[in-house]
């Protein structure tokens, strides 16, 4: 059981160049999120994902663009990467919430280290 | 606004214990979560614990909540080299819109020393 993958664990772009993160989960979740990591912030949630073929915006979604066209992955894109964008991206995921409303944890993958140059 | 804070630094002596502290801000949180994350890893969820507890213990993690000064704090009892970590605490609030809302500290970043 492989959990959250994240792909790919590296990469260095050049201003204005555009990629895809993927992100692939085993474990039949309905939700999914994106996140970034930056020094001294914590961790800031990017876009959402409810199910197959929804998403919403989280906190900081300017400059990305996702999509969810299958339950088990989740596309996190940069169409135009900019130097403020240079961060660790994580992928996690979590089962619909039960019927008293409550969430479980959420599940990390182990993250895309991003450096736009 | 929602705002989760944590101190930065913590270093202790293994075999001490160790006690990671956490202030939150929204008086709604239904979770208080403690994640770790080592050096080149994603988040290891560590323990969680509900909003209506005071405390939670797993084996040498003891958690404790108190909700009227909203302060979380992780103890950490015999301390090892391999707890040696970052950790974050997170509050999620209460449900909305079909998501878990977590908001995340800064995190602490934990050094053991012998």
């Amino acid at each position: 059981n492989a959990g959250v993958t994240q792909t790919p664990k590296f990469r260095v772009l050049k201003t204005g160049q555009s990629m895809t993160l993927l992100c692939a989960q085993d474990m039949n979740h309905e939700y999914m999120y994106w996140y970034r990591q930056d020094p001294g912030m914590g961790l800031r949630l990017i876009h959402y994902s409810v199910g197959e073929g929804t998403t919403a915006k989280g906190e900081v979604p300017d400059g990305y663009n996702v999509s969810r066209l299958k339950k088990q992955n989740f596309l996190l894109g940069l169409e135009s990467a900019a130097p403020s964008q240079t961060s660790v991206y994580f992928c996690a995921s979590n089962p619909a919430r039960d019927r008293g409303g409550y969430n479980s944890p959420l599940h990390f993958g182990n993250g895309t280290r991003l450096t736009v140059t | 606004g929602e705002d989760v804070e944590q101190s930065l630094f913590l270093s202790v002596r293994e075999g001490d214990s160790s006690v990671i502290n956490c202030t939150y801000t929204d008086s709604s949180s239904t979770y208080l979560y403690w994640y770790k994350q080592e050096p080149g890893a994603g988040l290891q969820l560590l323990t969680y614990i509900f909003s209506n507890m005071d405390m939670k213990q797993d084996q040498r993690l003891t958690v404790l909540l108190n909700k009227k000064d909203k302060h979380l704090s992780l103890r950490i009892a015999d301390t090892q080299t391999g707890d040696s970590a970052i950790y974050f605490c997170a509050e999620a609030t209460l449900f909305s819109g079909g998501y878990n809302k977590l908001i995340f500290g800064a995190g602490t970043r934990l050094a053991v020393h012998p």
